[in-house]
């Protein structure tokens, strides 16, 4: 079975911060894709990004970086520079690619960036 | 950029009714799915669609739960006898065959009175 966990419930920064939010997942498939979800206020689910599990490059898309470590099961994501339109709730989550398994999803991680 | 479109945005229902909560997928997708997530909890999946019959379910889609293709365009779900329980923002998602990416709908929020 797929866990995702994500051990932040709330984080609280200043604008302007970097911050790191923290996923750590269970998989014993060698095949899976992780991905990041921001959910807004307003509560639709806003795609990030995916990685799979053969490409352990780090991605930069702007102020946005996820770092991939397989060795910790580890797909962490920072904000450079926060901002207070980056106050969400995050996802990390979690498929394999077996005919049409779900999304694992964790709890998400509420982010709130202040002025 | 092709999108999931999910109606109502909204929905407040009394206690013991029947809700239809309905999704348009993308054309060309051919995996469906919905999840739940209870105001302030993770997004919980519910159940998977392919080839106009259920593949996967999980043990919230109980015997309360359908789910339906019924013109090849609409996937709705279906909720018999709501309970204040099923108060929750329902989300549709939609999968292109051989891809590993969701498109999820925008959500349509249920309010049990």
């Amino acid at each position: 079975a797929q866990k995702v966990t994500q051990a932040q419930t709330e984080i609280s920064v200043v604008e302007k911060e970097d911050v790191t939010l923290d996923c750590v997942y269970e998989t014993r498939d060698t095949t899976y894709y992780l991905f990041w979800y921001k959910q807004p206020p307003s509560g639709e689910l806003v795609f990030l990004i995916r990685r799979n599990s053969f490409d352990e490059q780090n991605e930069i898309s702007g102020r946005y970086s996820w770092n991939f470590q397989k060795s910790t099961s580890s797909f962490n994501f920072t904000i450079t520079a926060s901002q207070v339109v980056d106050s969400a709730v995050y996802f990390c989550a979690l498929r394999v690619p077996s005919g049409n398994t779900p999304l694992v999803f964790g709890k998400g991680t509420r982010l709130s960036v202040i002025a | 950029e092709p999108e999931v479109t999910q109606t109502p945005s909204h929905q407040v229902t009394q206690m013991g009714q029947e809700v239809i909560l309905r999704c348009v997928p993308i054309s060309n997708h051919l995996y469906f799915y919905w999840y739940r997530q209870i105001l302030g909890q993770k997004v919980e999946f519910l159940v998977s669609f392919y080839n106009n019959e259920i593949s996967e379910k999980s043990e919230i889609f109980d015997d309360q739960f359908s789910v339906e293709r019924p013109d090849g365009s609409n996937f709705t779900l279906k909720i018999r006898s709501t309970k204040l329980e099923d108060s929750a923002m329902y989300f549709c998602a939609s999968l292109e065959g051989g891809s590993y990416g969701y498109t999820f709908g925008s959500g349509t929020r249920l309010t049990v009175v």
